[in-house]
């Protein structure tokens, strides 16, 4: 398996422009988590979803960050419109319901710096 | 909610035996998980205990003790490679994780 995929890998953008990350987890994974990692803030989750559907959106810090995922094999989060202090790593994670164990696995993650 | 503790960073030499320990609150708790990552990599997942006790997987181990809410991950036989942060997570209601602020390991030659 490829393991979860994220794409850009890397992006700067100025402030005030909208930013899309997306994310394909582990094909049979039904859930699905955005990430925020900073150094002072450490890893904070965002969102997740179960089955495409979104259970917690209480980590999305405002109203400028959306998230979708469409199927199960595609999500994205979005920025708009984006600020200095969203510059981040952004990670995507994937896990499969399996008893009362979770795992997560981890995209490598997109790092965004907004100017 | 959750909250973790462990400490910032820990340094050990080549060969040695580090323990890093990991203290949580929280409102609803299915087990305690450590994830490892690497400067400018992802977590990847290390361990997980749901019952107290030791858990053993090659040179790592992690244990747990729900009464007194506490757990810590054990690393034997240092090895350079090993240098990296280790993040304590719960898992809280669902299958939400909760990430503690990580511990910086280094080892030393």
């Amino acid at each position: 398996d490829a393991g979860v995929i994220q794409s850009p890998r890397h992006e700067v953008t100025e402030m005030g422009q909208e930013v899309t990350l997306r994310c394909k987890p582990i094909s049979g994974h039904d859930y699905l988590f955005w990430y925020r990692q900073t150094m002072m803030r450490g890893l904070e989750l965002l969102i997740y979803f179960n089955n495409n559907v979104p259970i917690d959106d209480s980590g999305m810090p405002e109203d400028r960050f959306s998230a979708k995922m469409p199927n199960a094999s595609f999500s994205t989060l979005k920025i708009q419109p984006s600020e200095p202090r969203d510059s981040a790593v952004y990670f995507c994670a994937s896990s499969l319901t399996q008893g009362a164990m979770e795992t997560q696995y981890f995209g490598p993650g997109t790092r965004l710096l907004v100017l | 909610g959750q909250s973790l503790e462990q400490p910032s960073e820990v340094t050990a030499v080549e060969g040695a035996i580090v323990q890093i320990n990991c203290t949580y609150q929280t409102s609803g708790f299915y087990g305690l998980s450590w994830y490892q990552q690497h400067d400018g990599g992802a977590p990847t997942f290390l361990s997980y205990n749901g019952l107290d006790g030791l858990e053993e997987t090659g040179r790592f181990s992690s244990f747990l003790s729900r009464s007194d809410s506490y757990g810590y991950l054990l690393l034997q036989e240092l090895q350079m490679k090993d240098s990296a942060s280790y993040f304590c997570a719960v898992q809280g209601s669902a299958r939400q994780l909760t990430f503690g602020s990580g511990t910086q390991l280094t080892v030393l030659p």
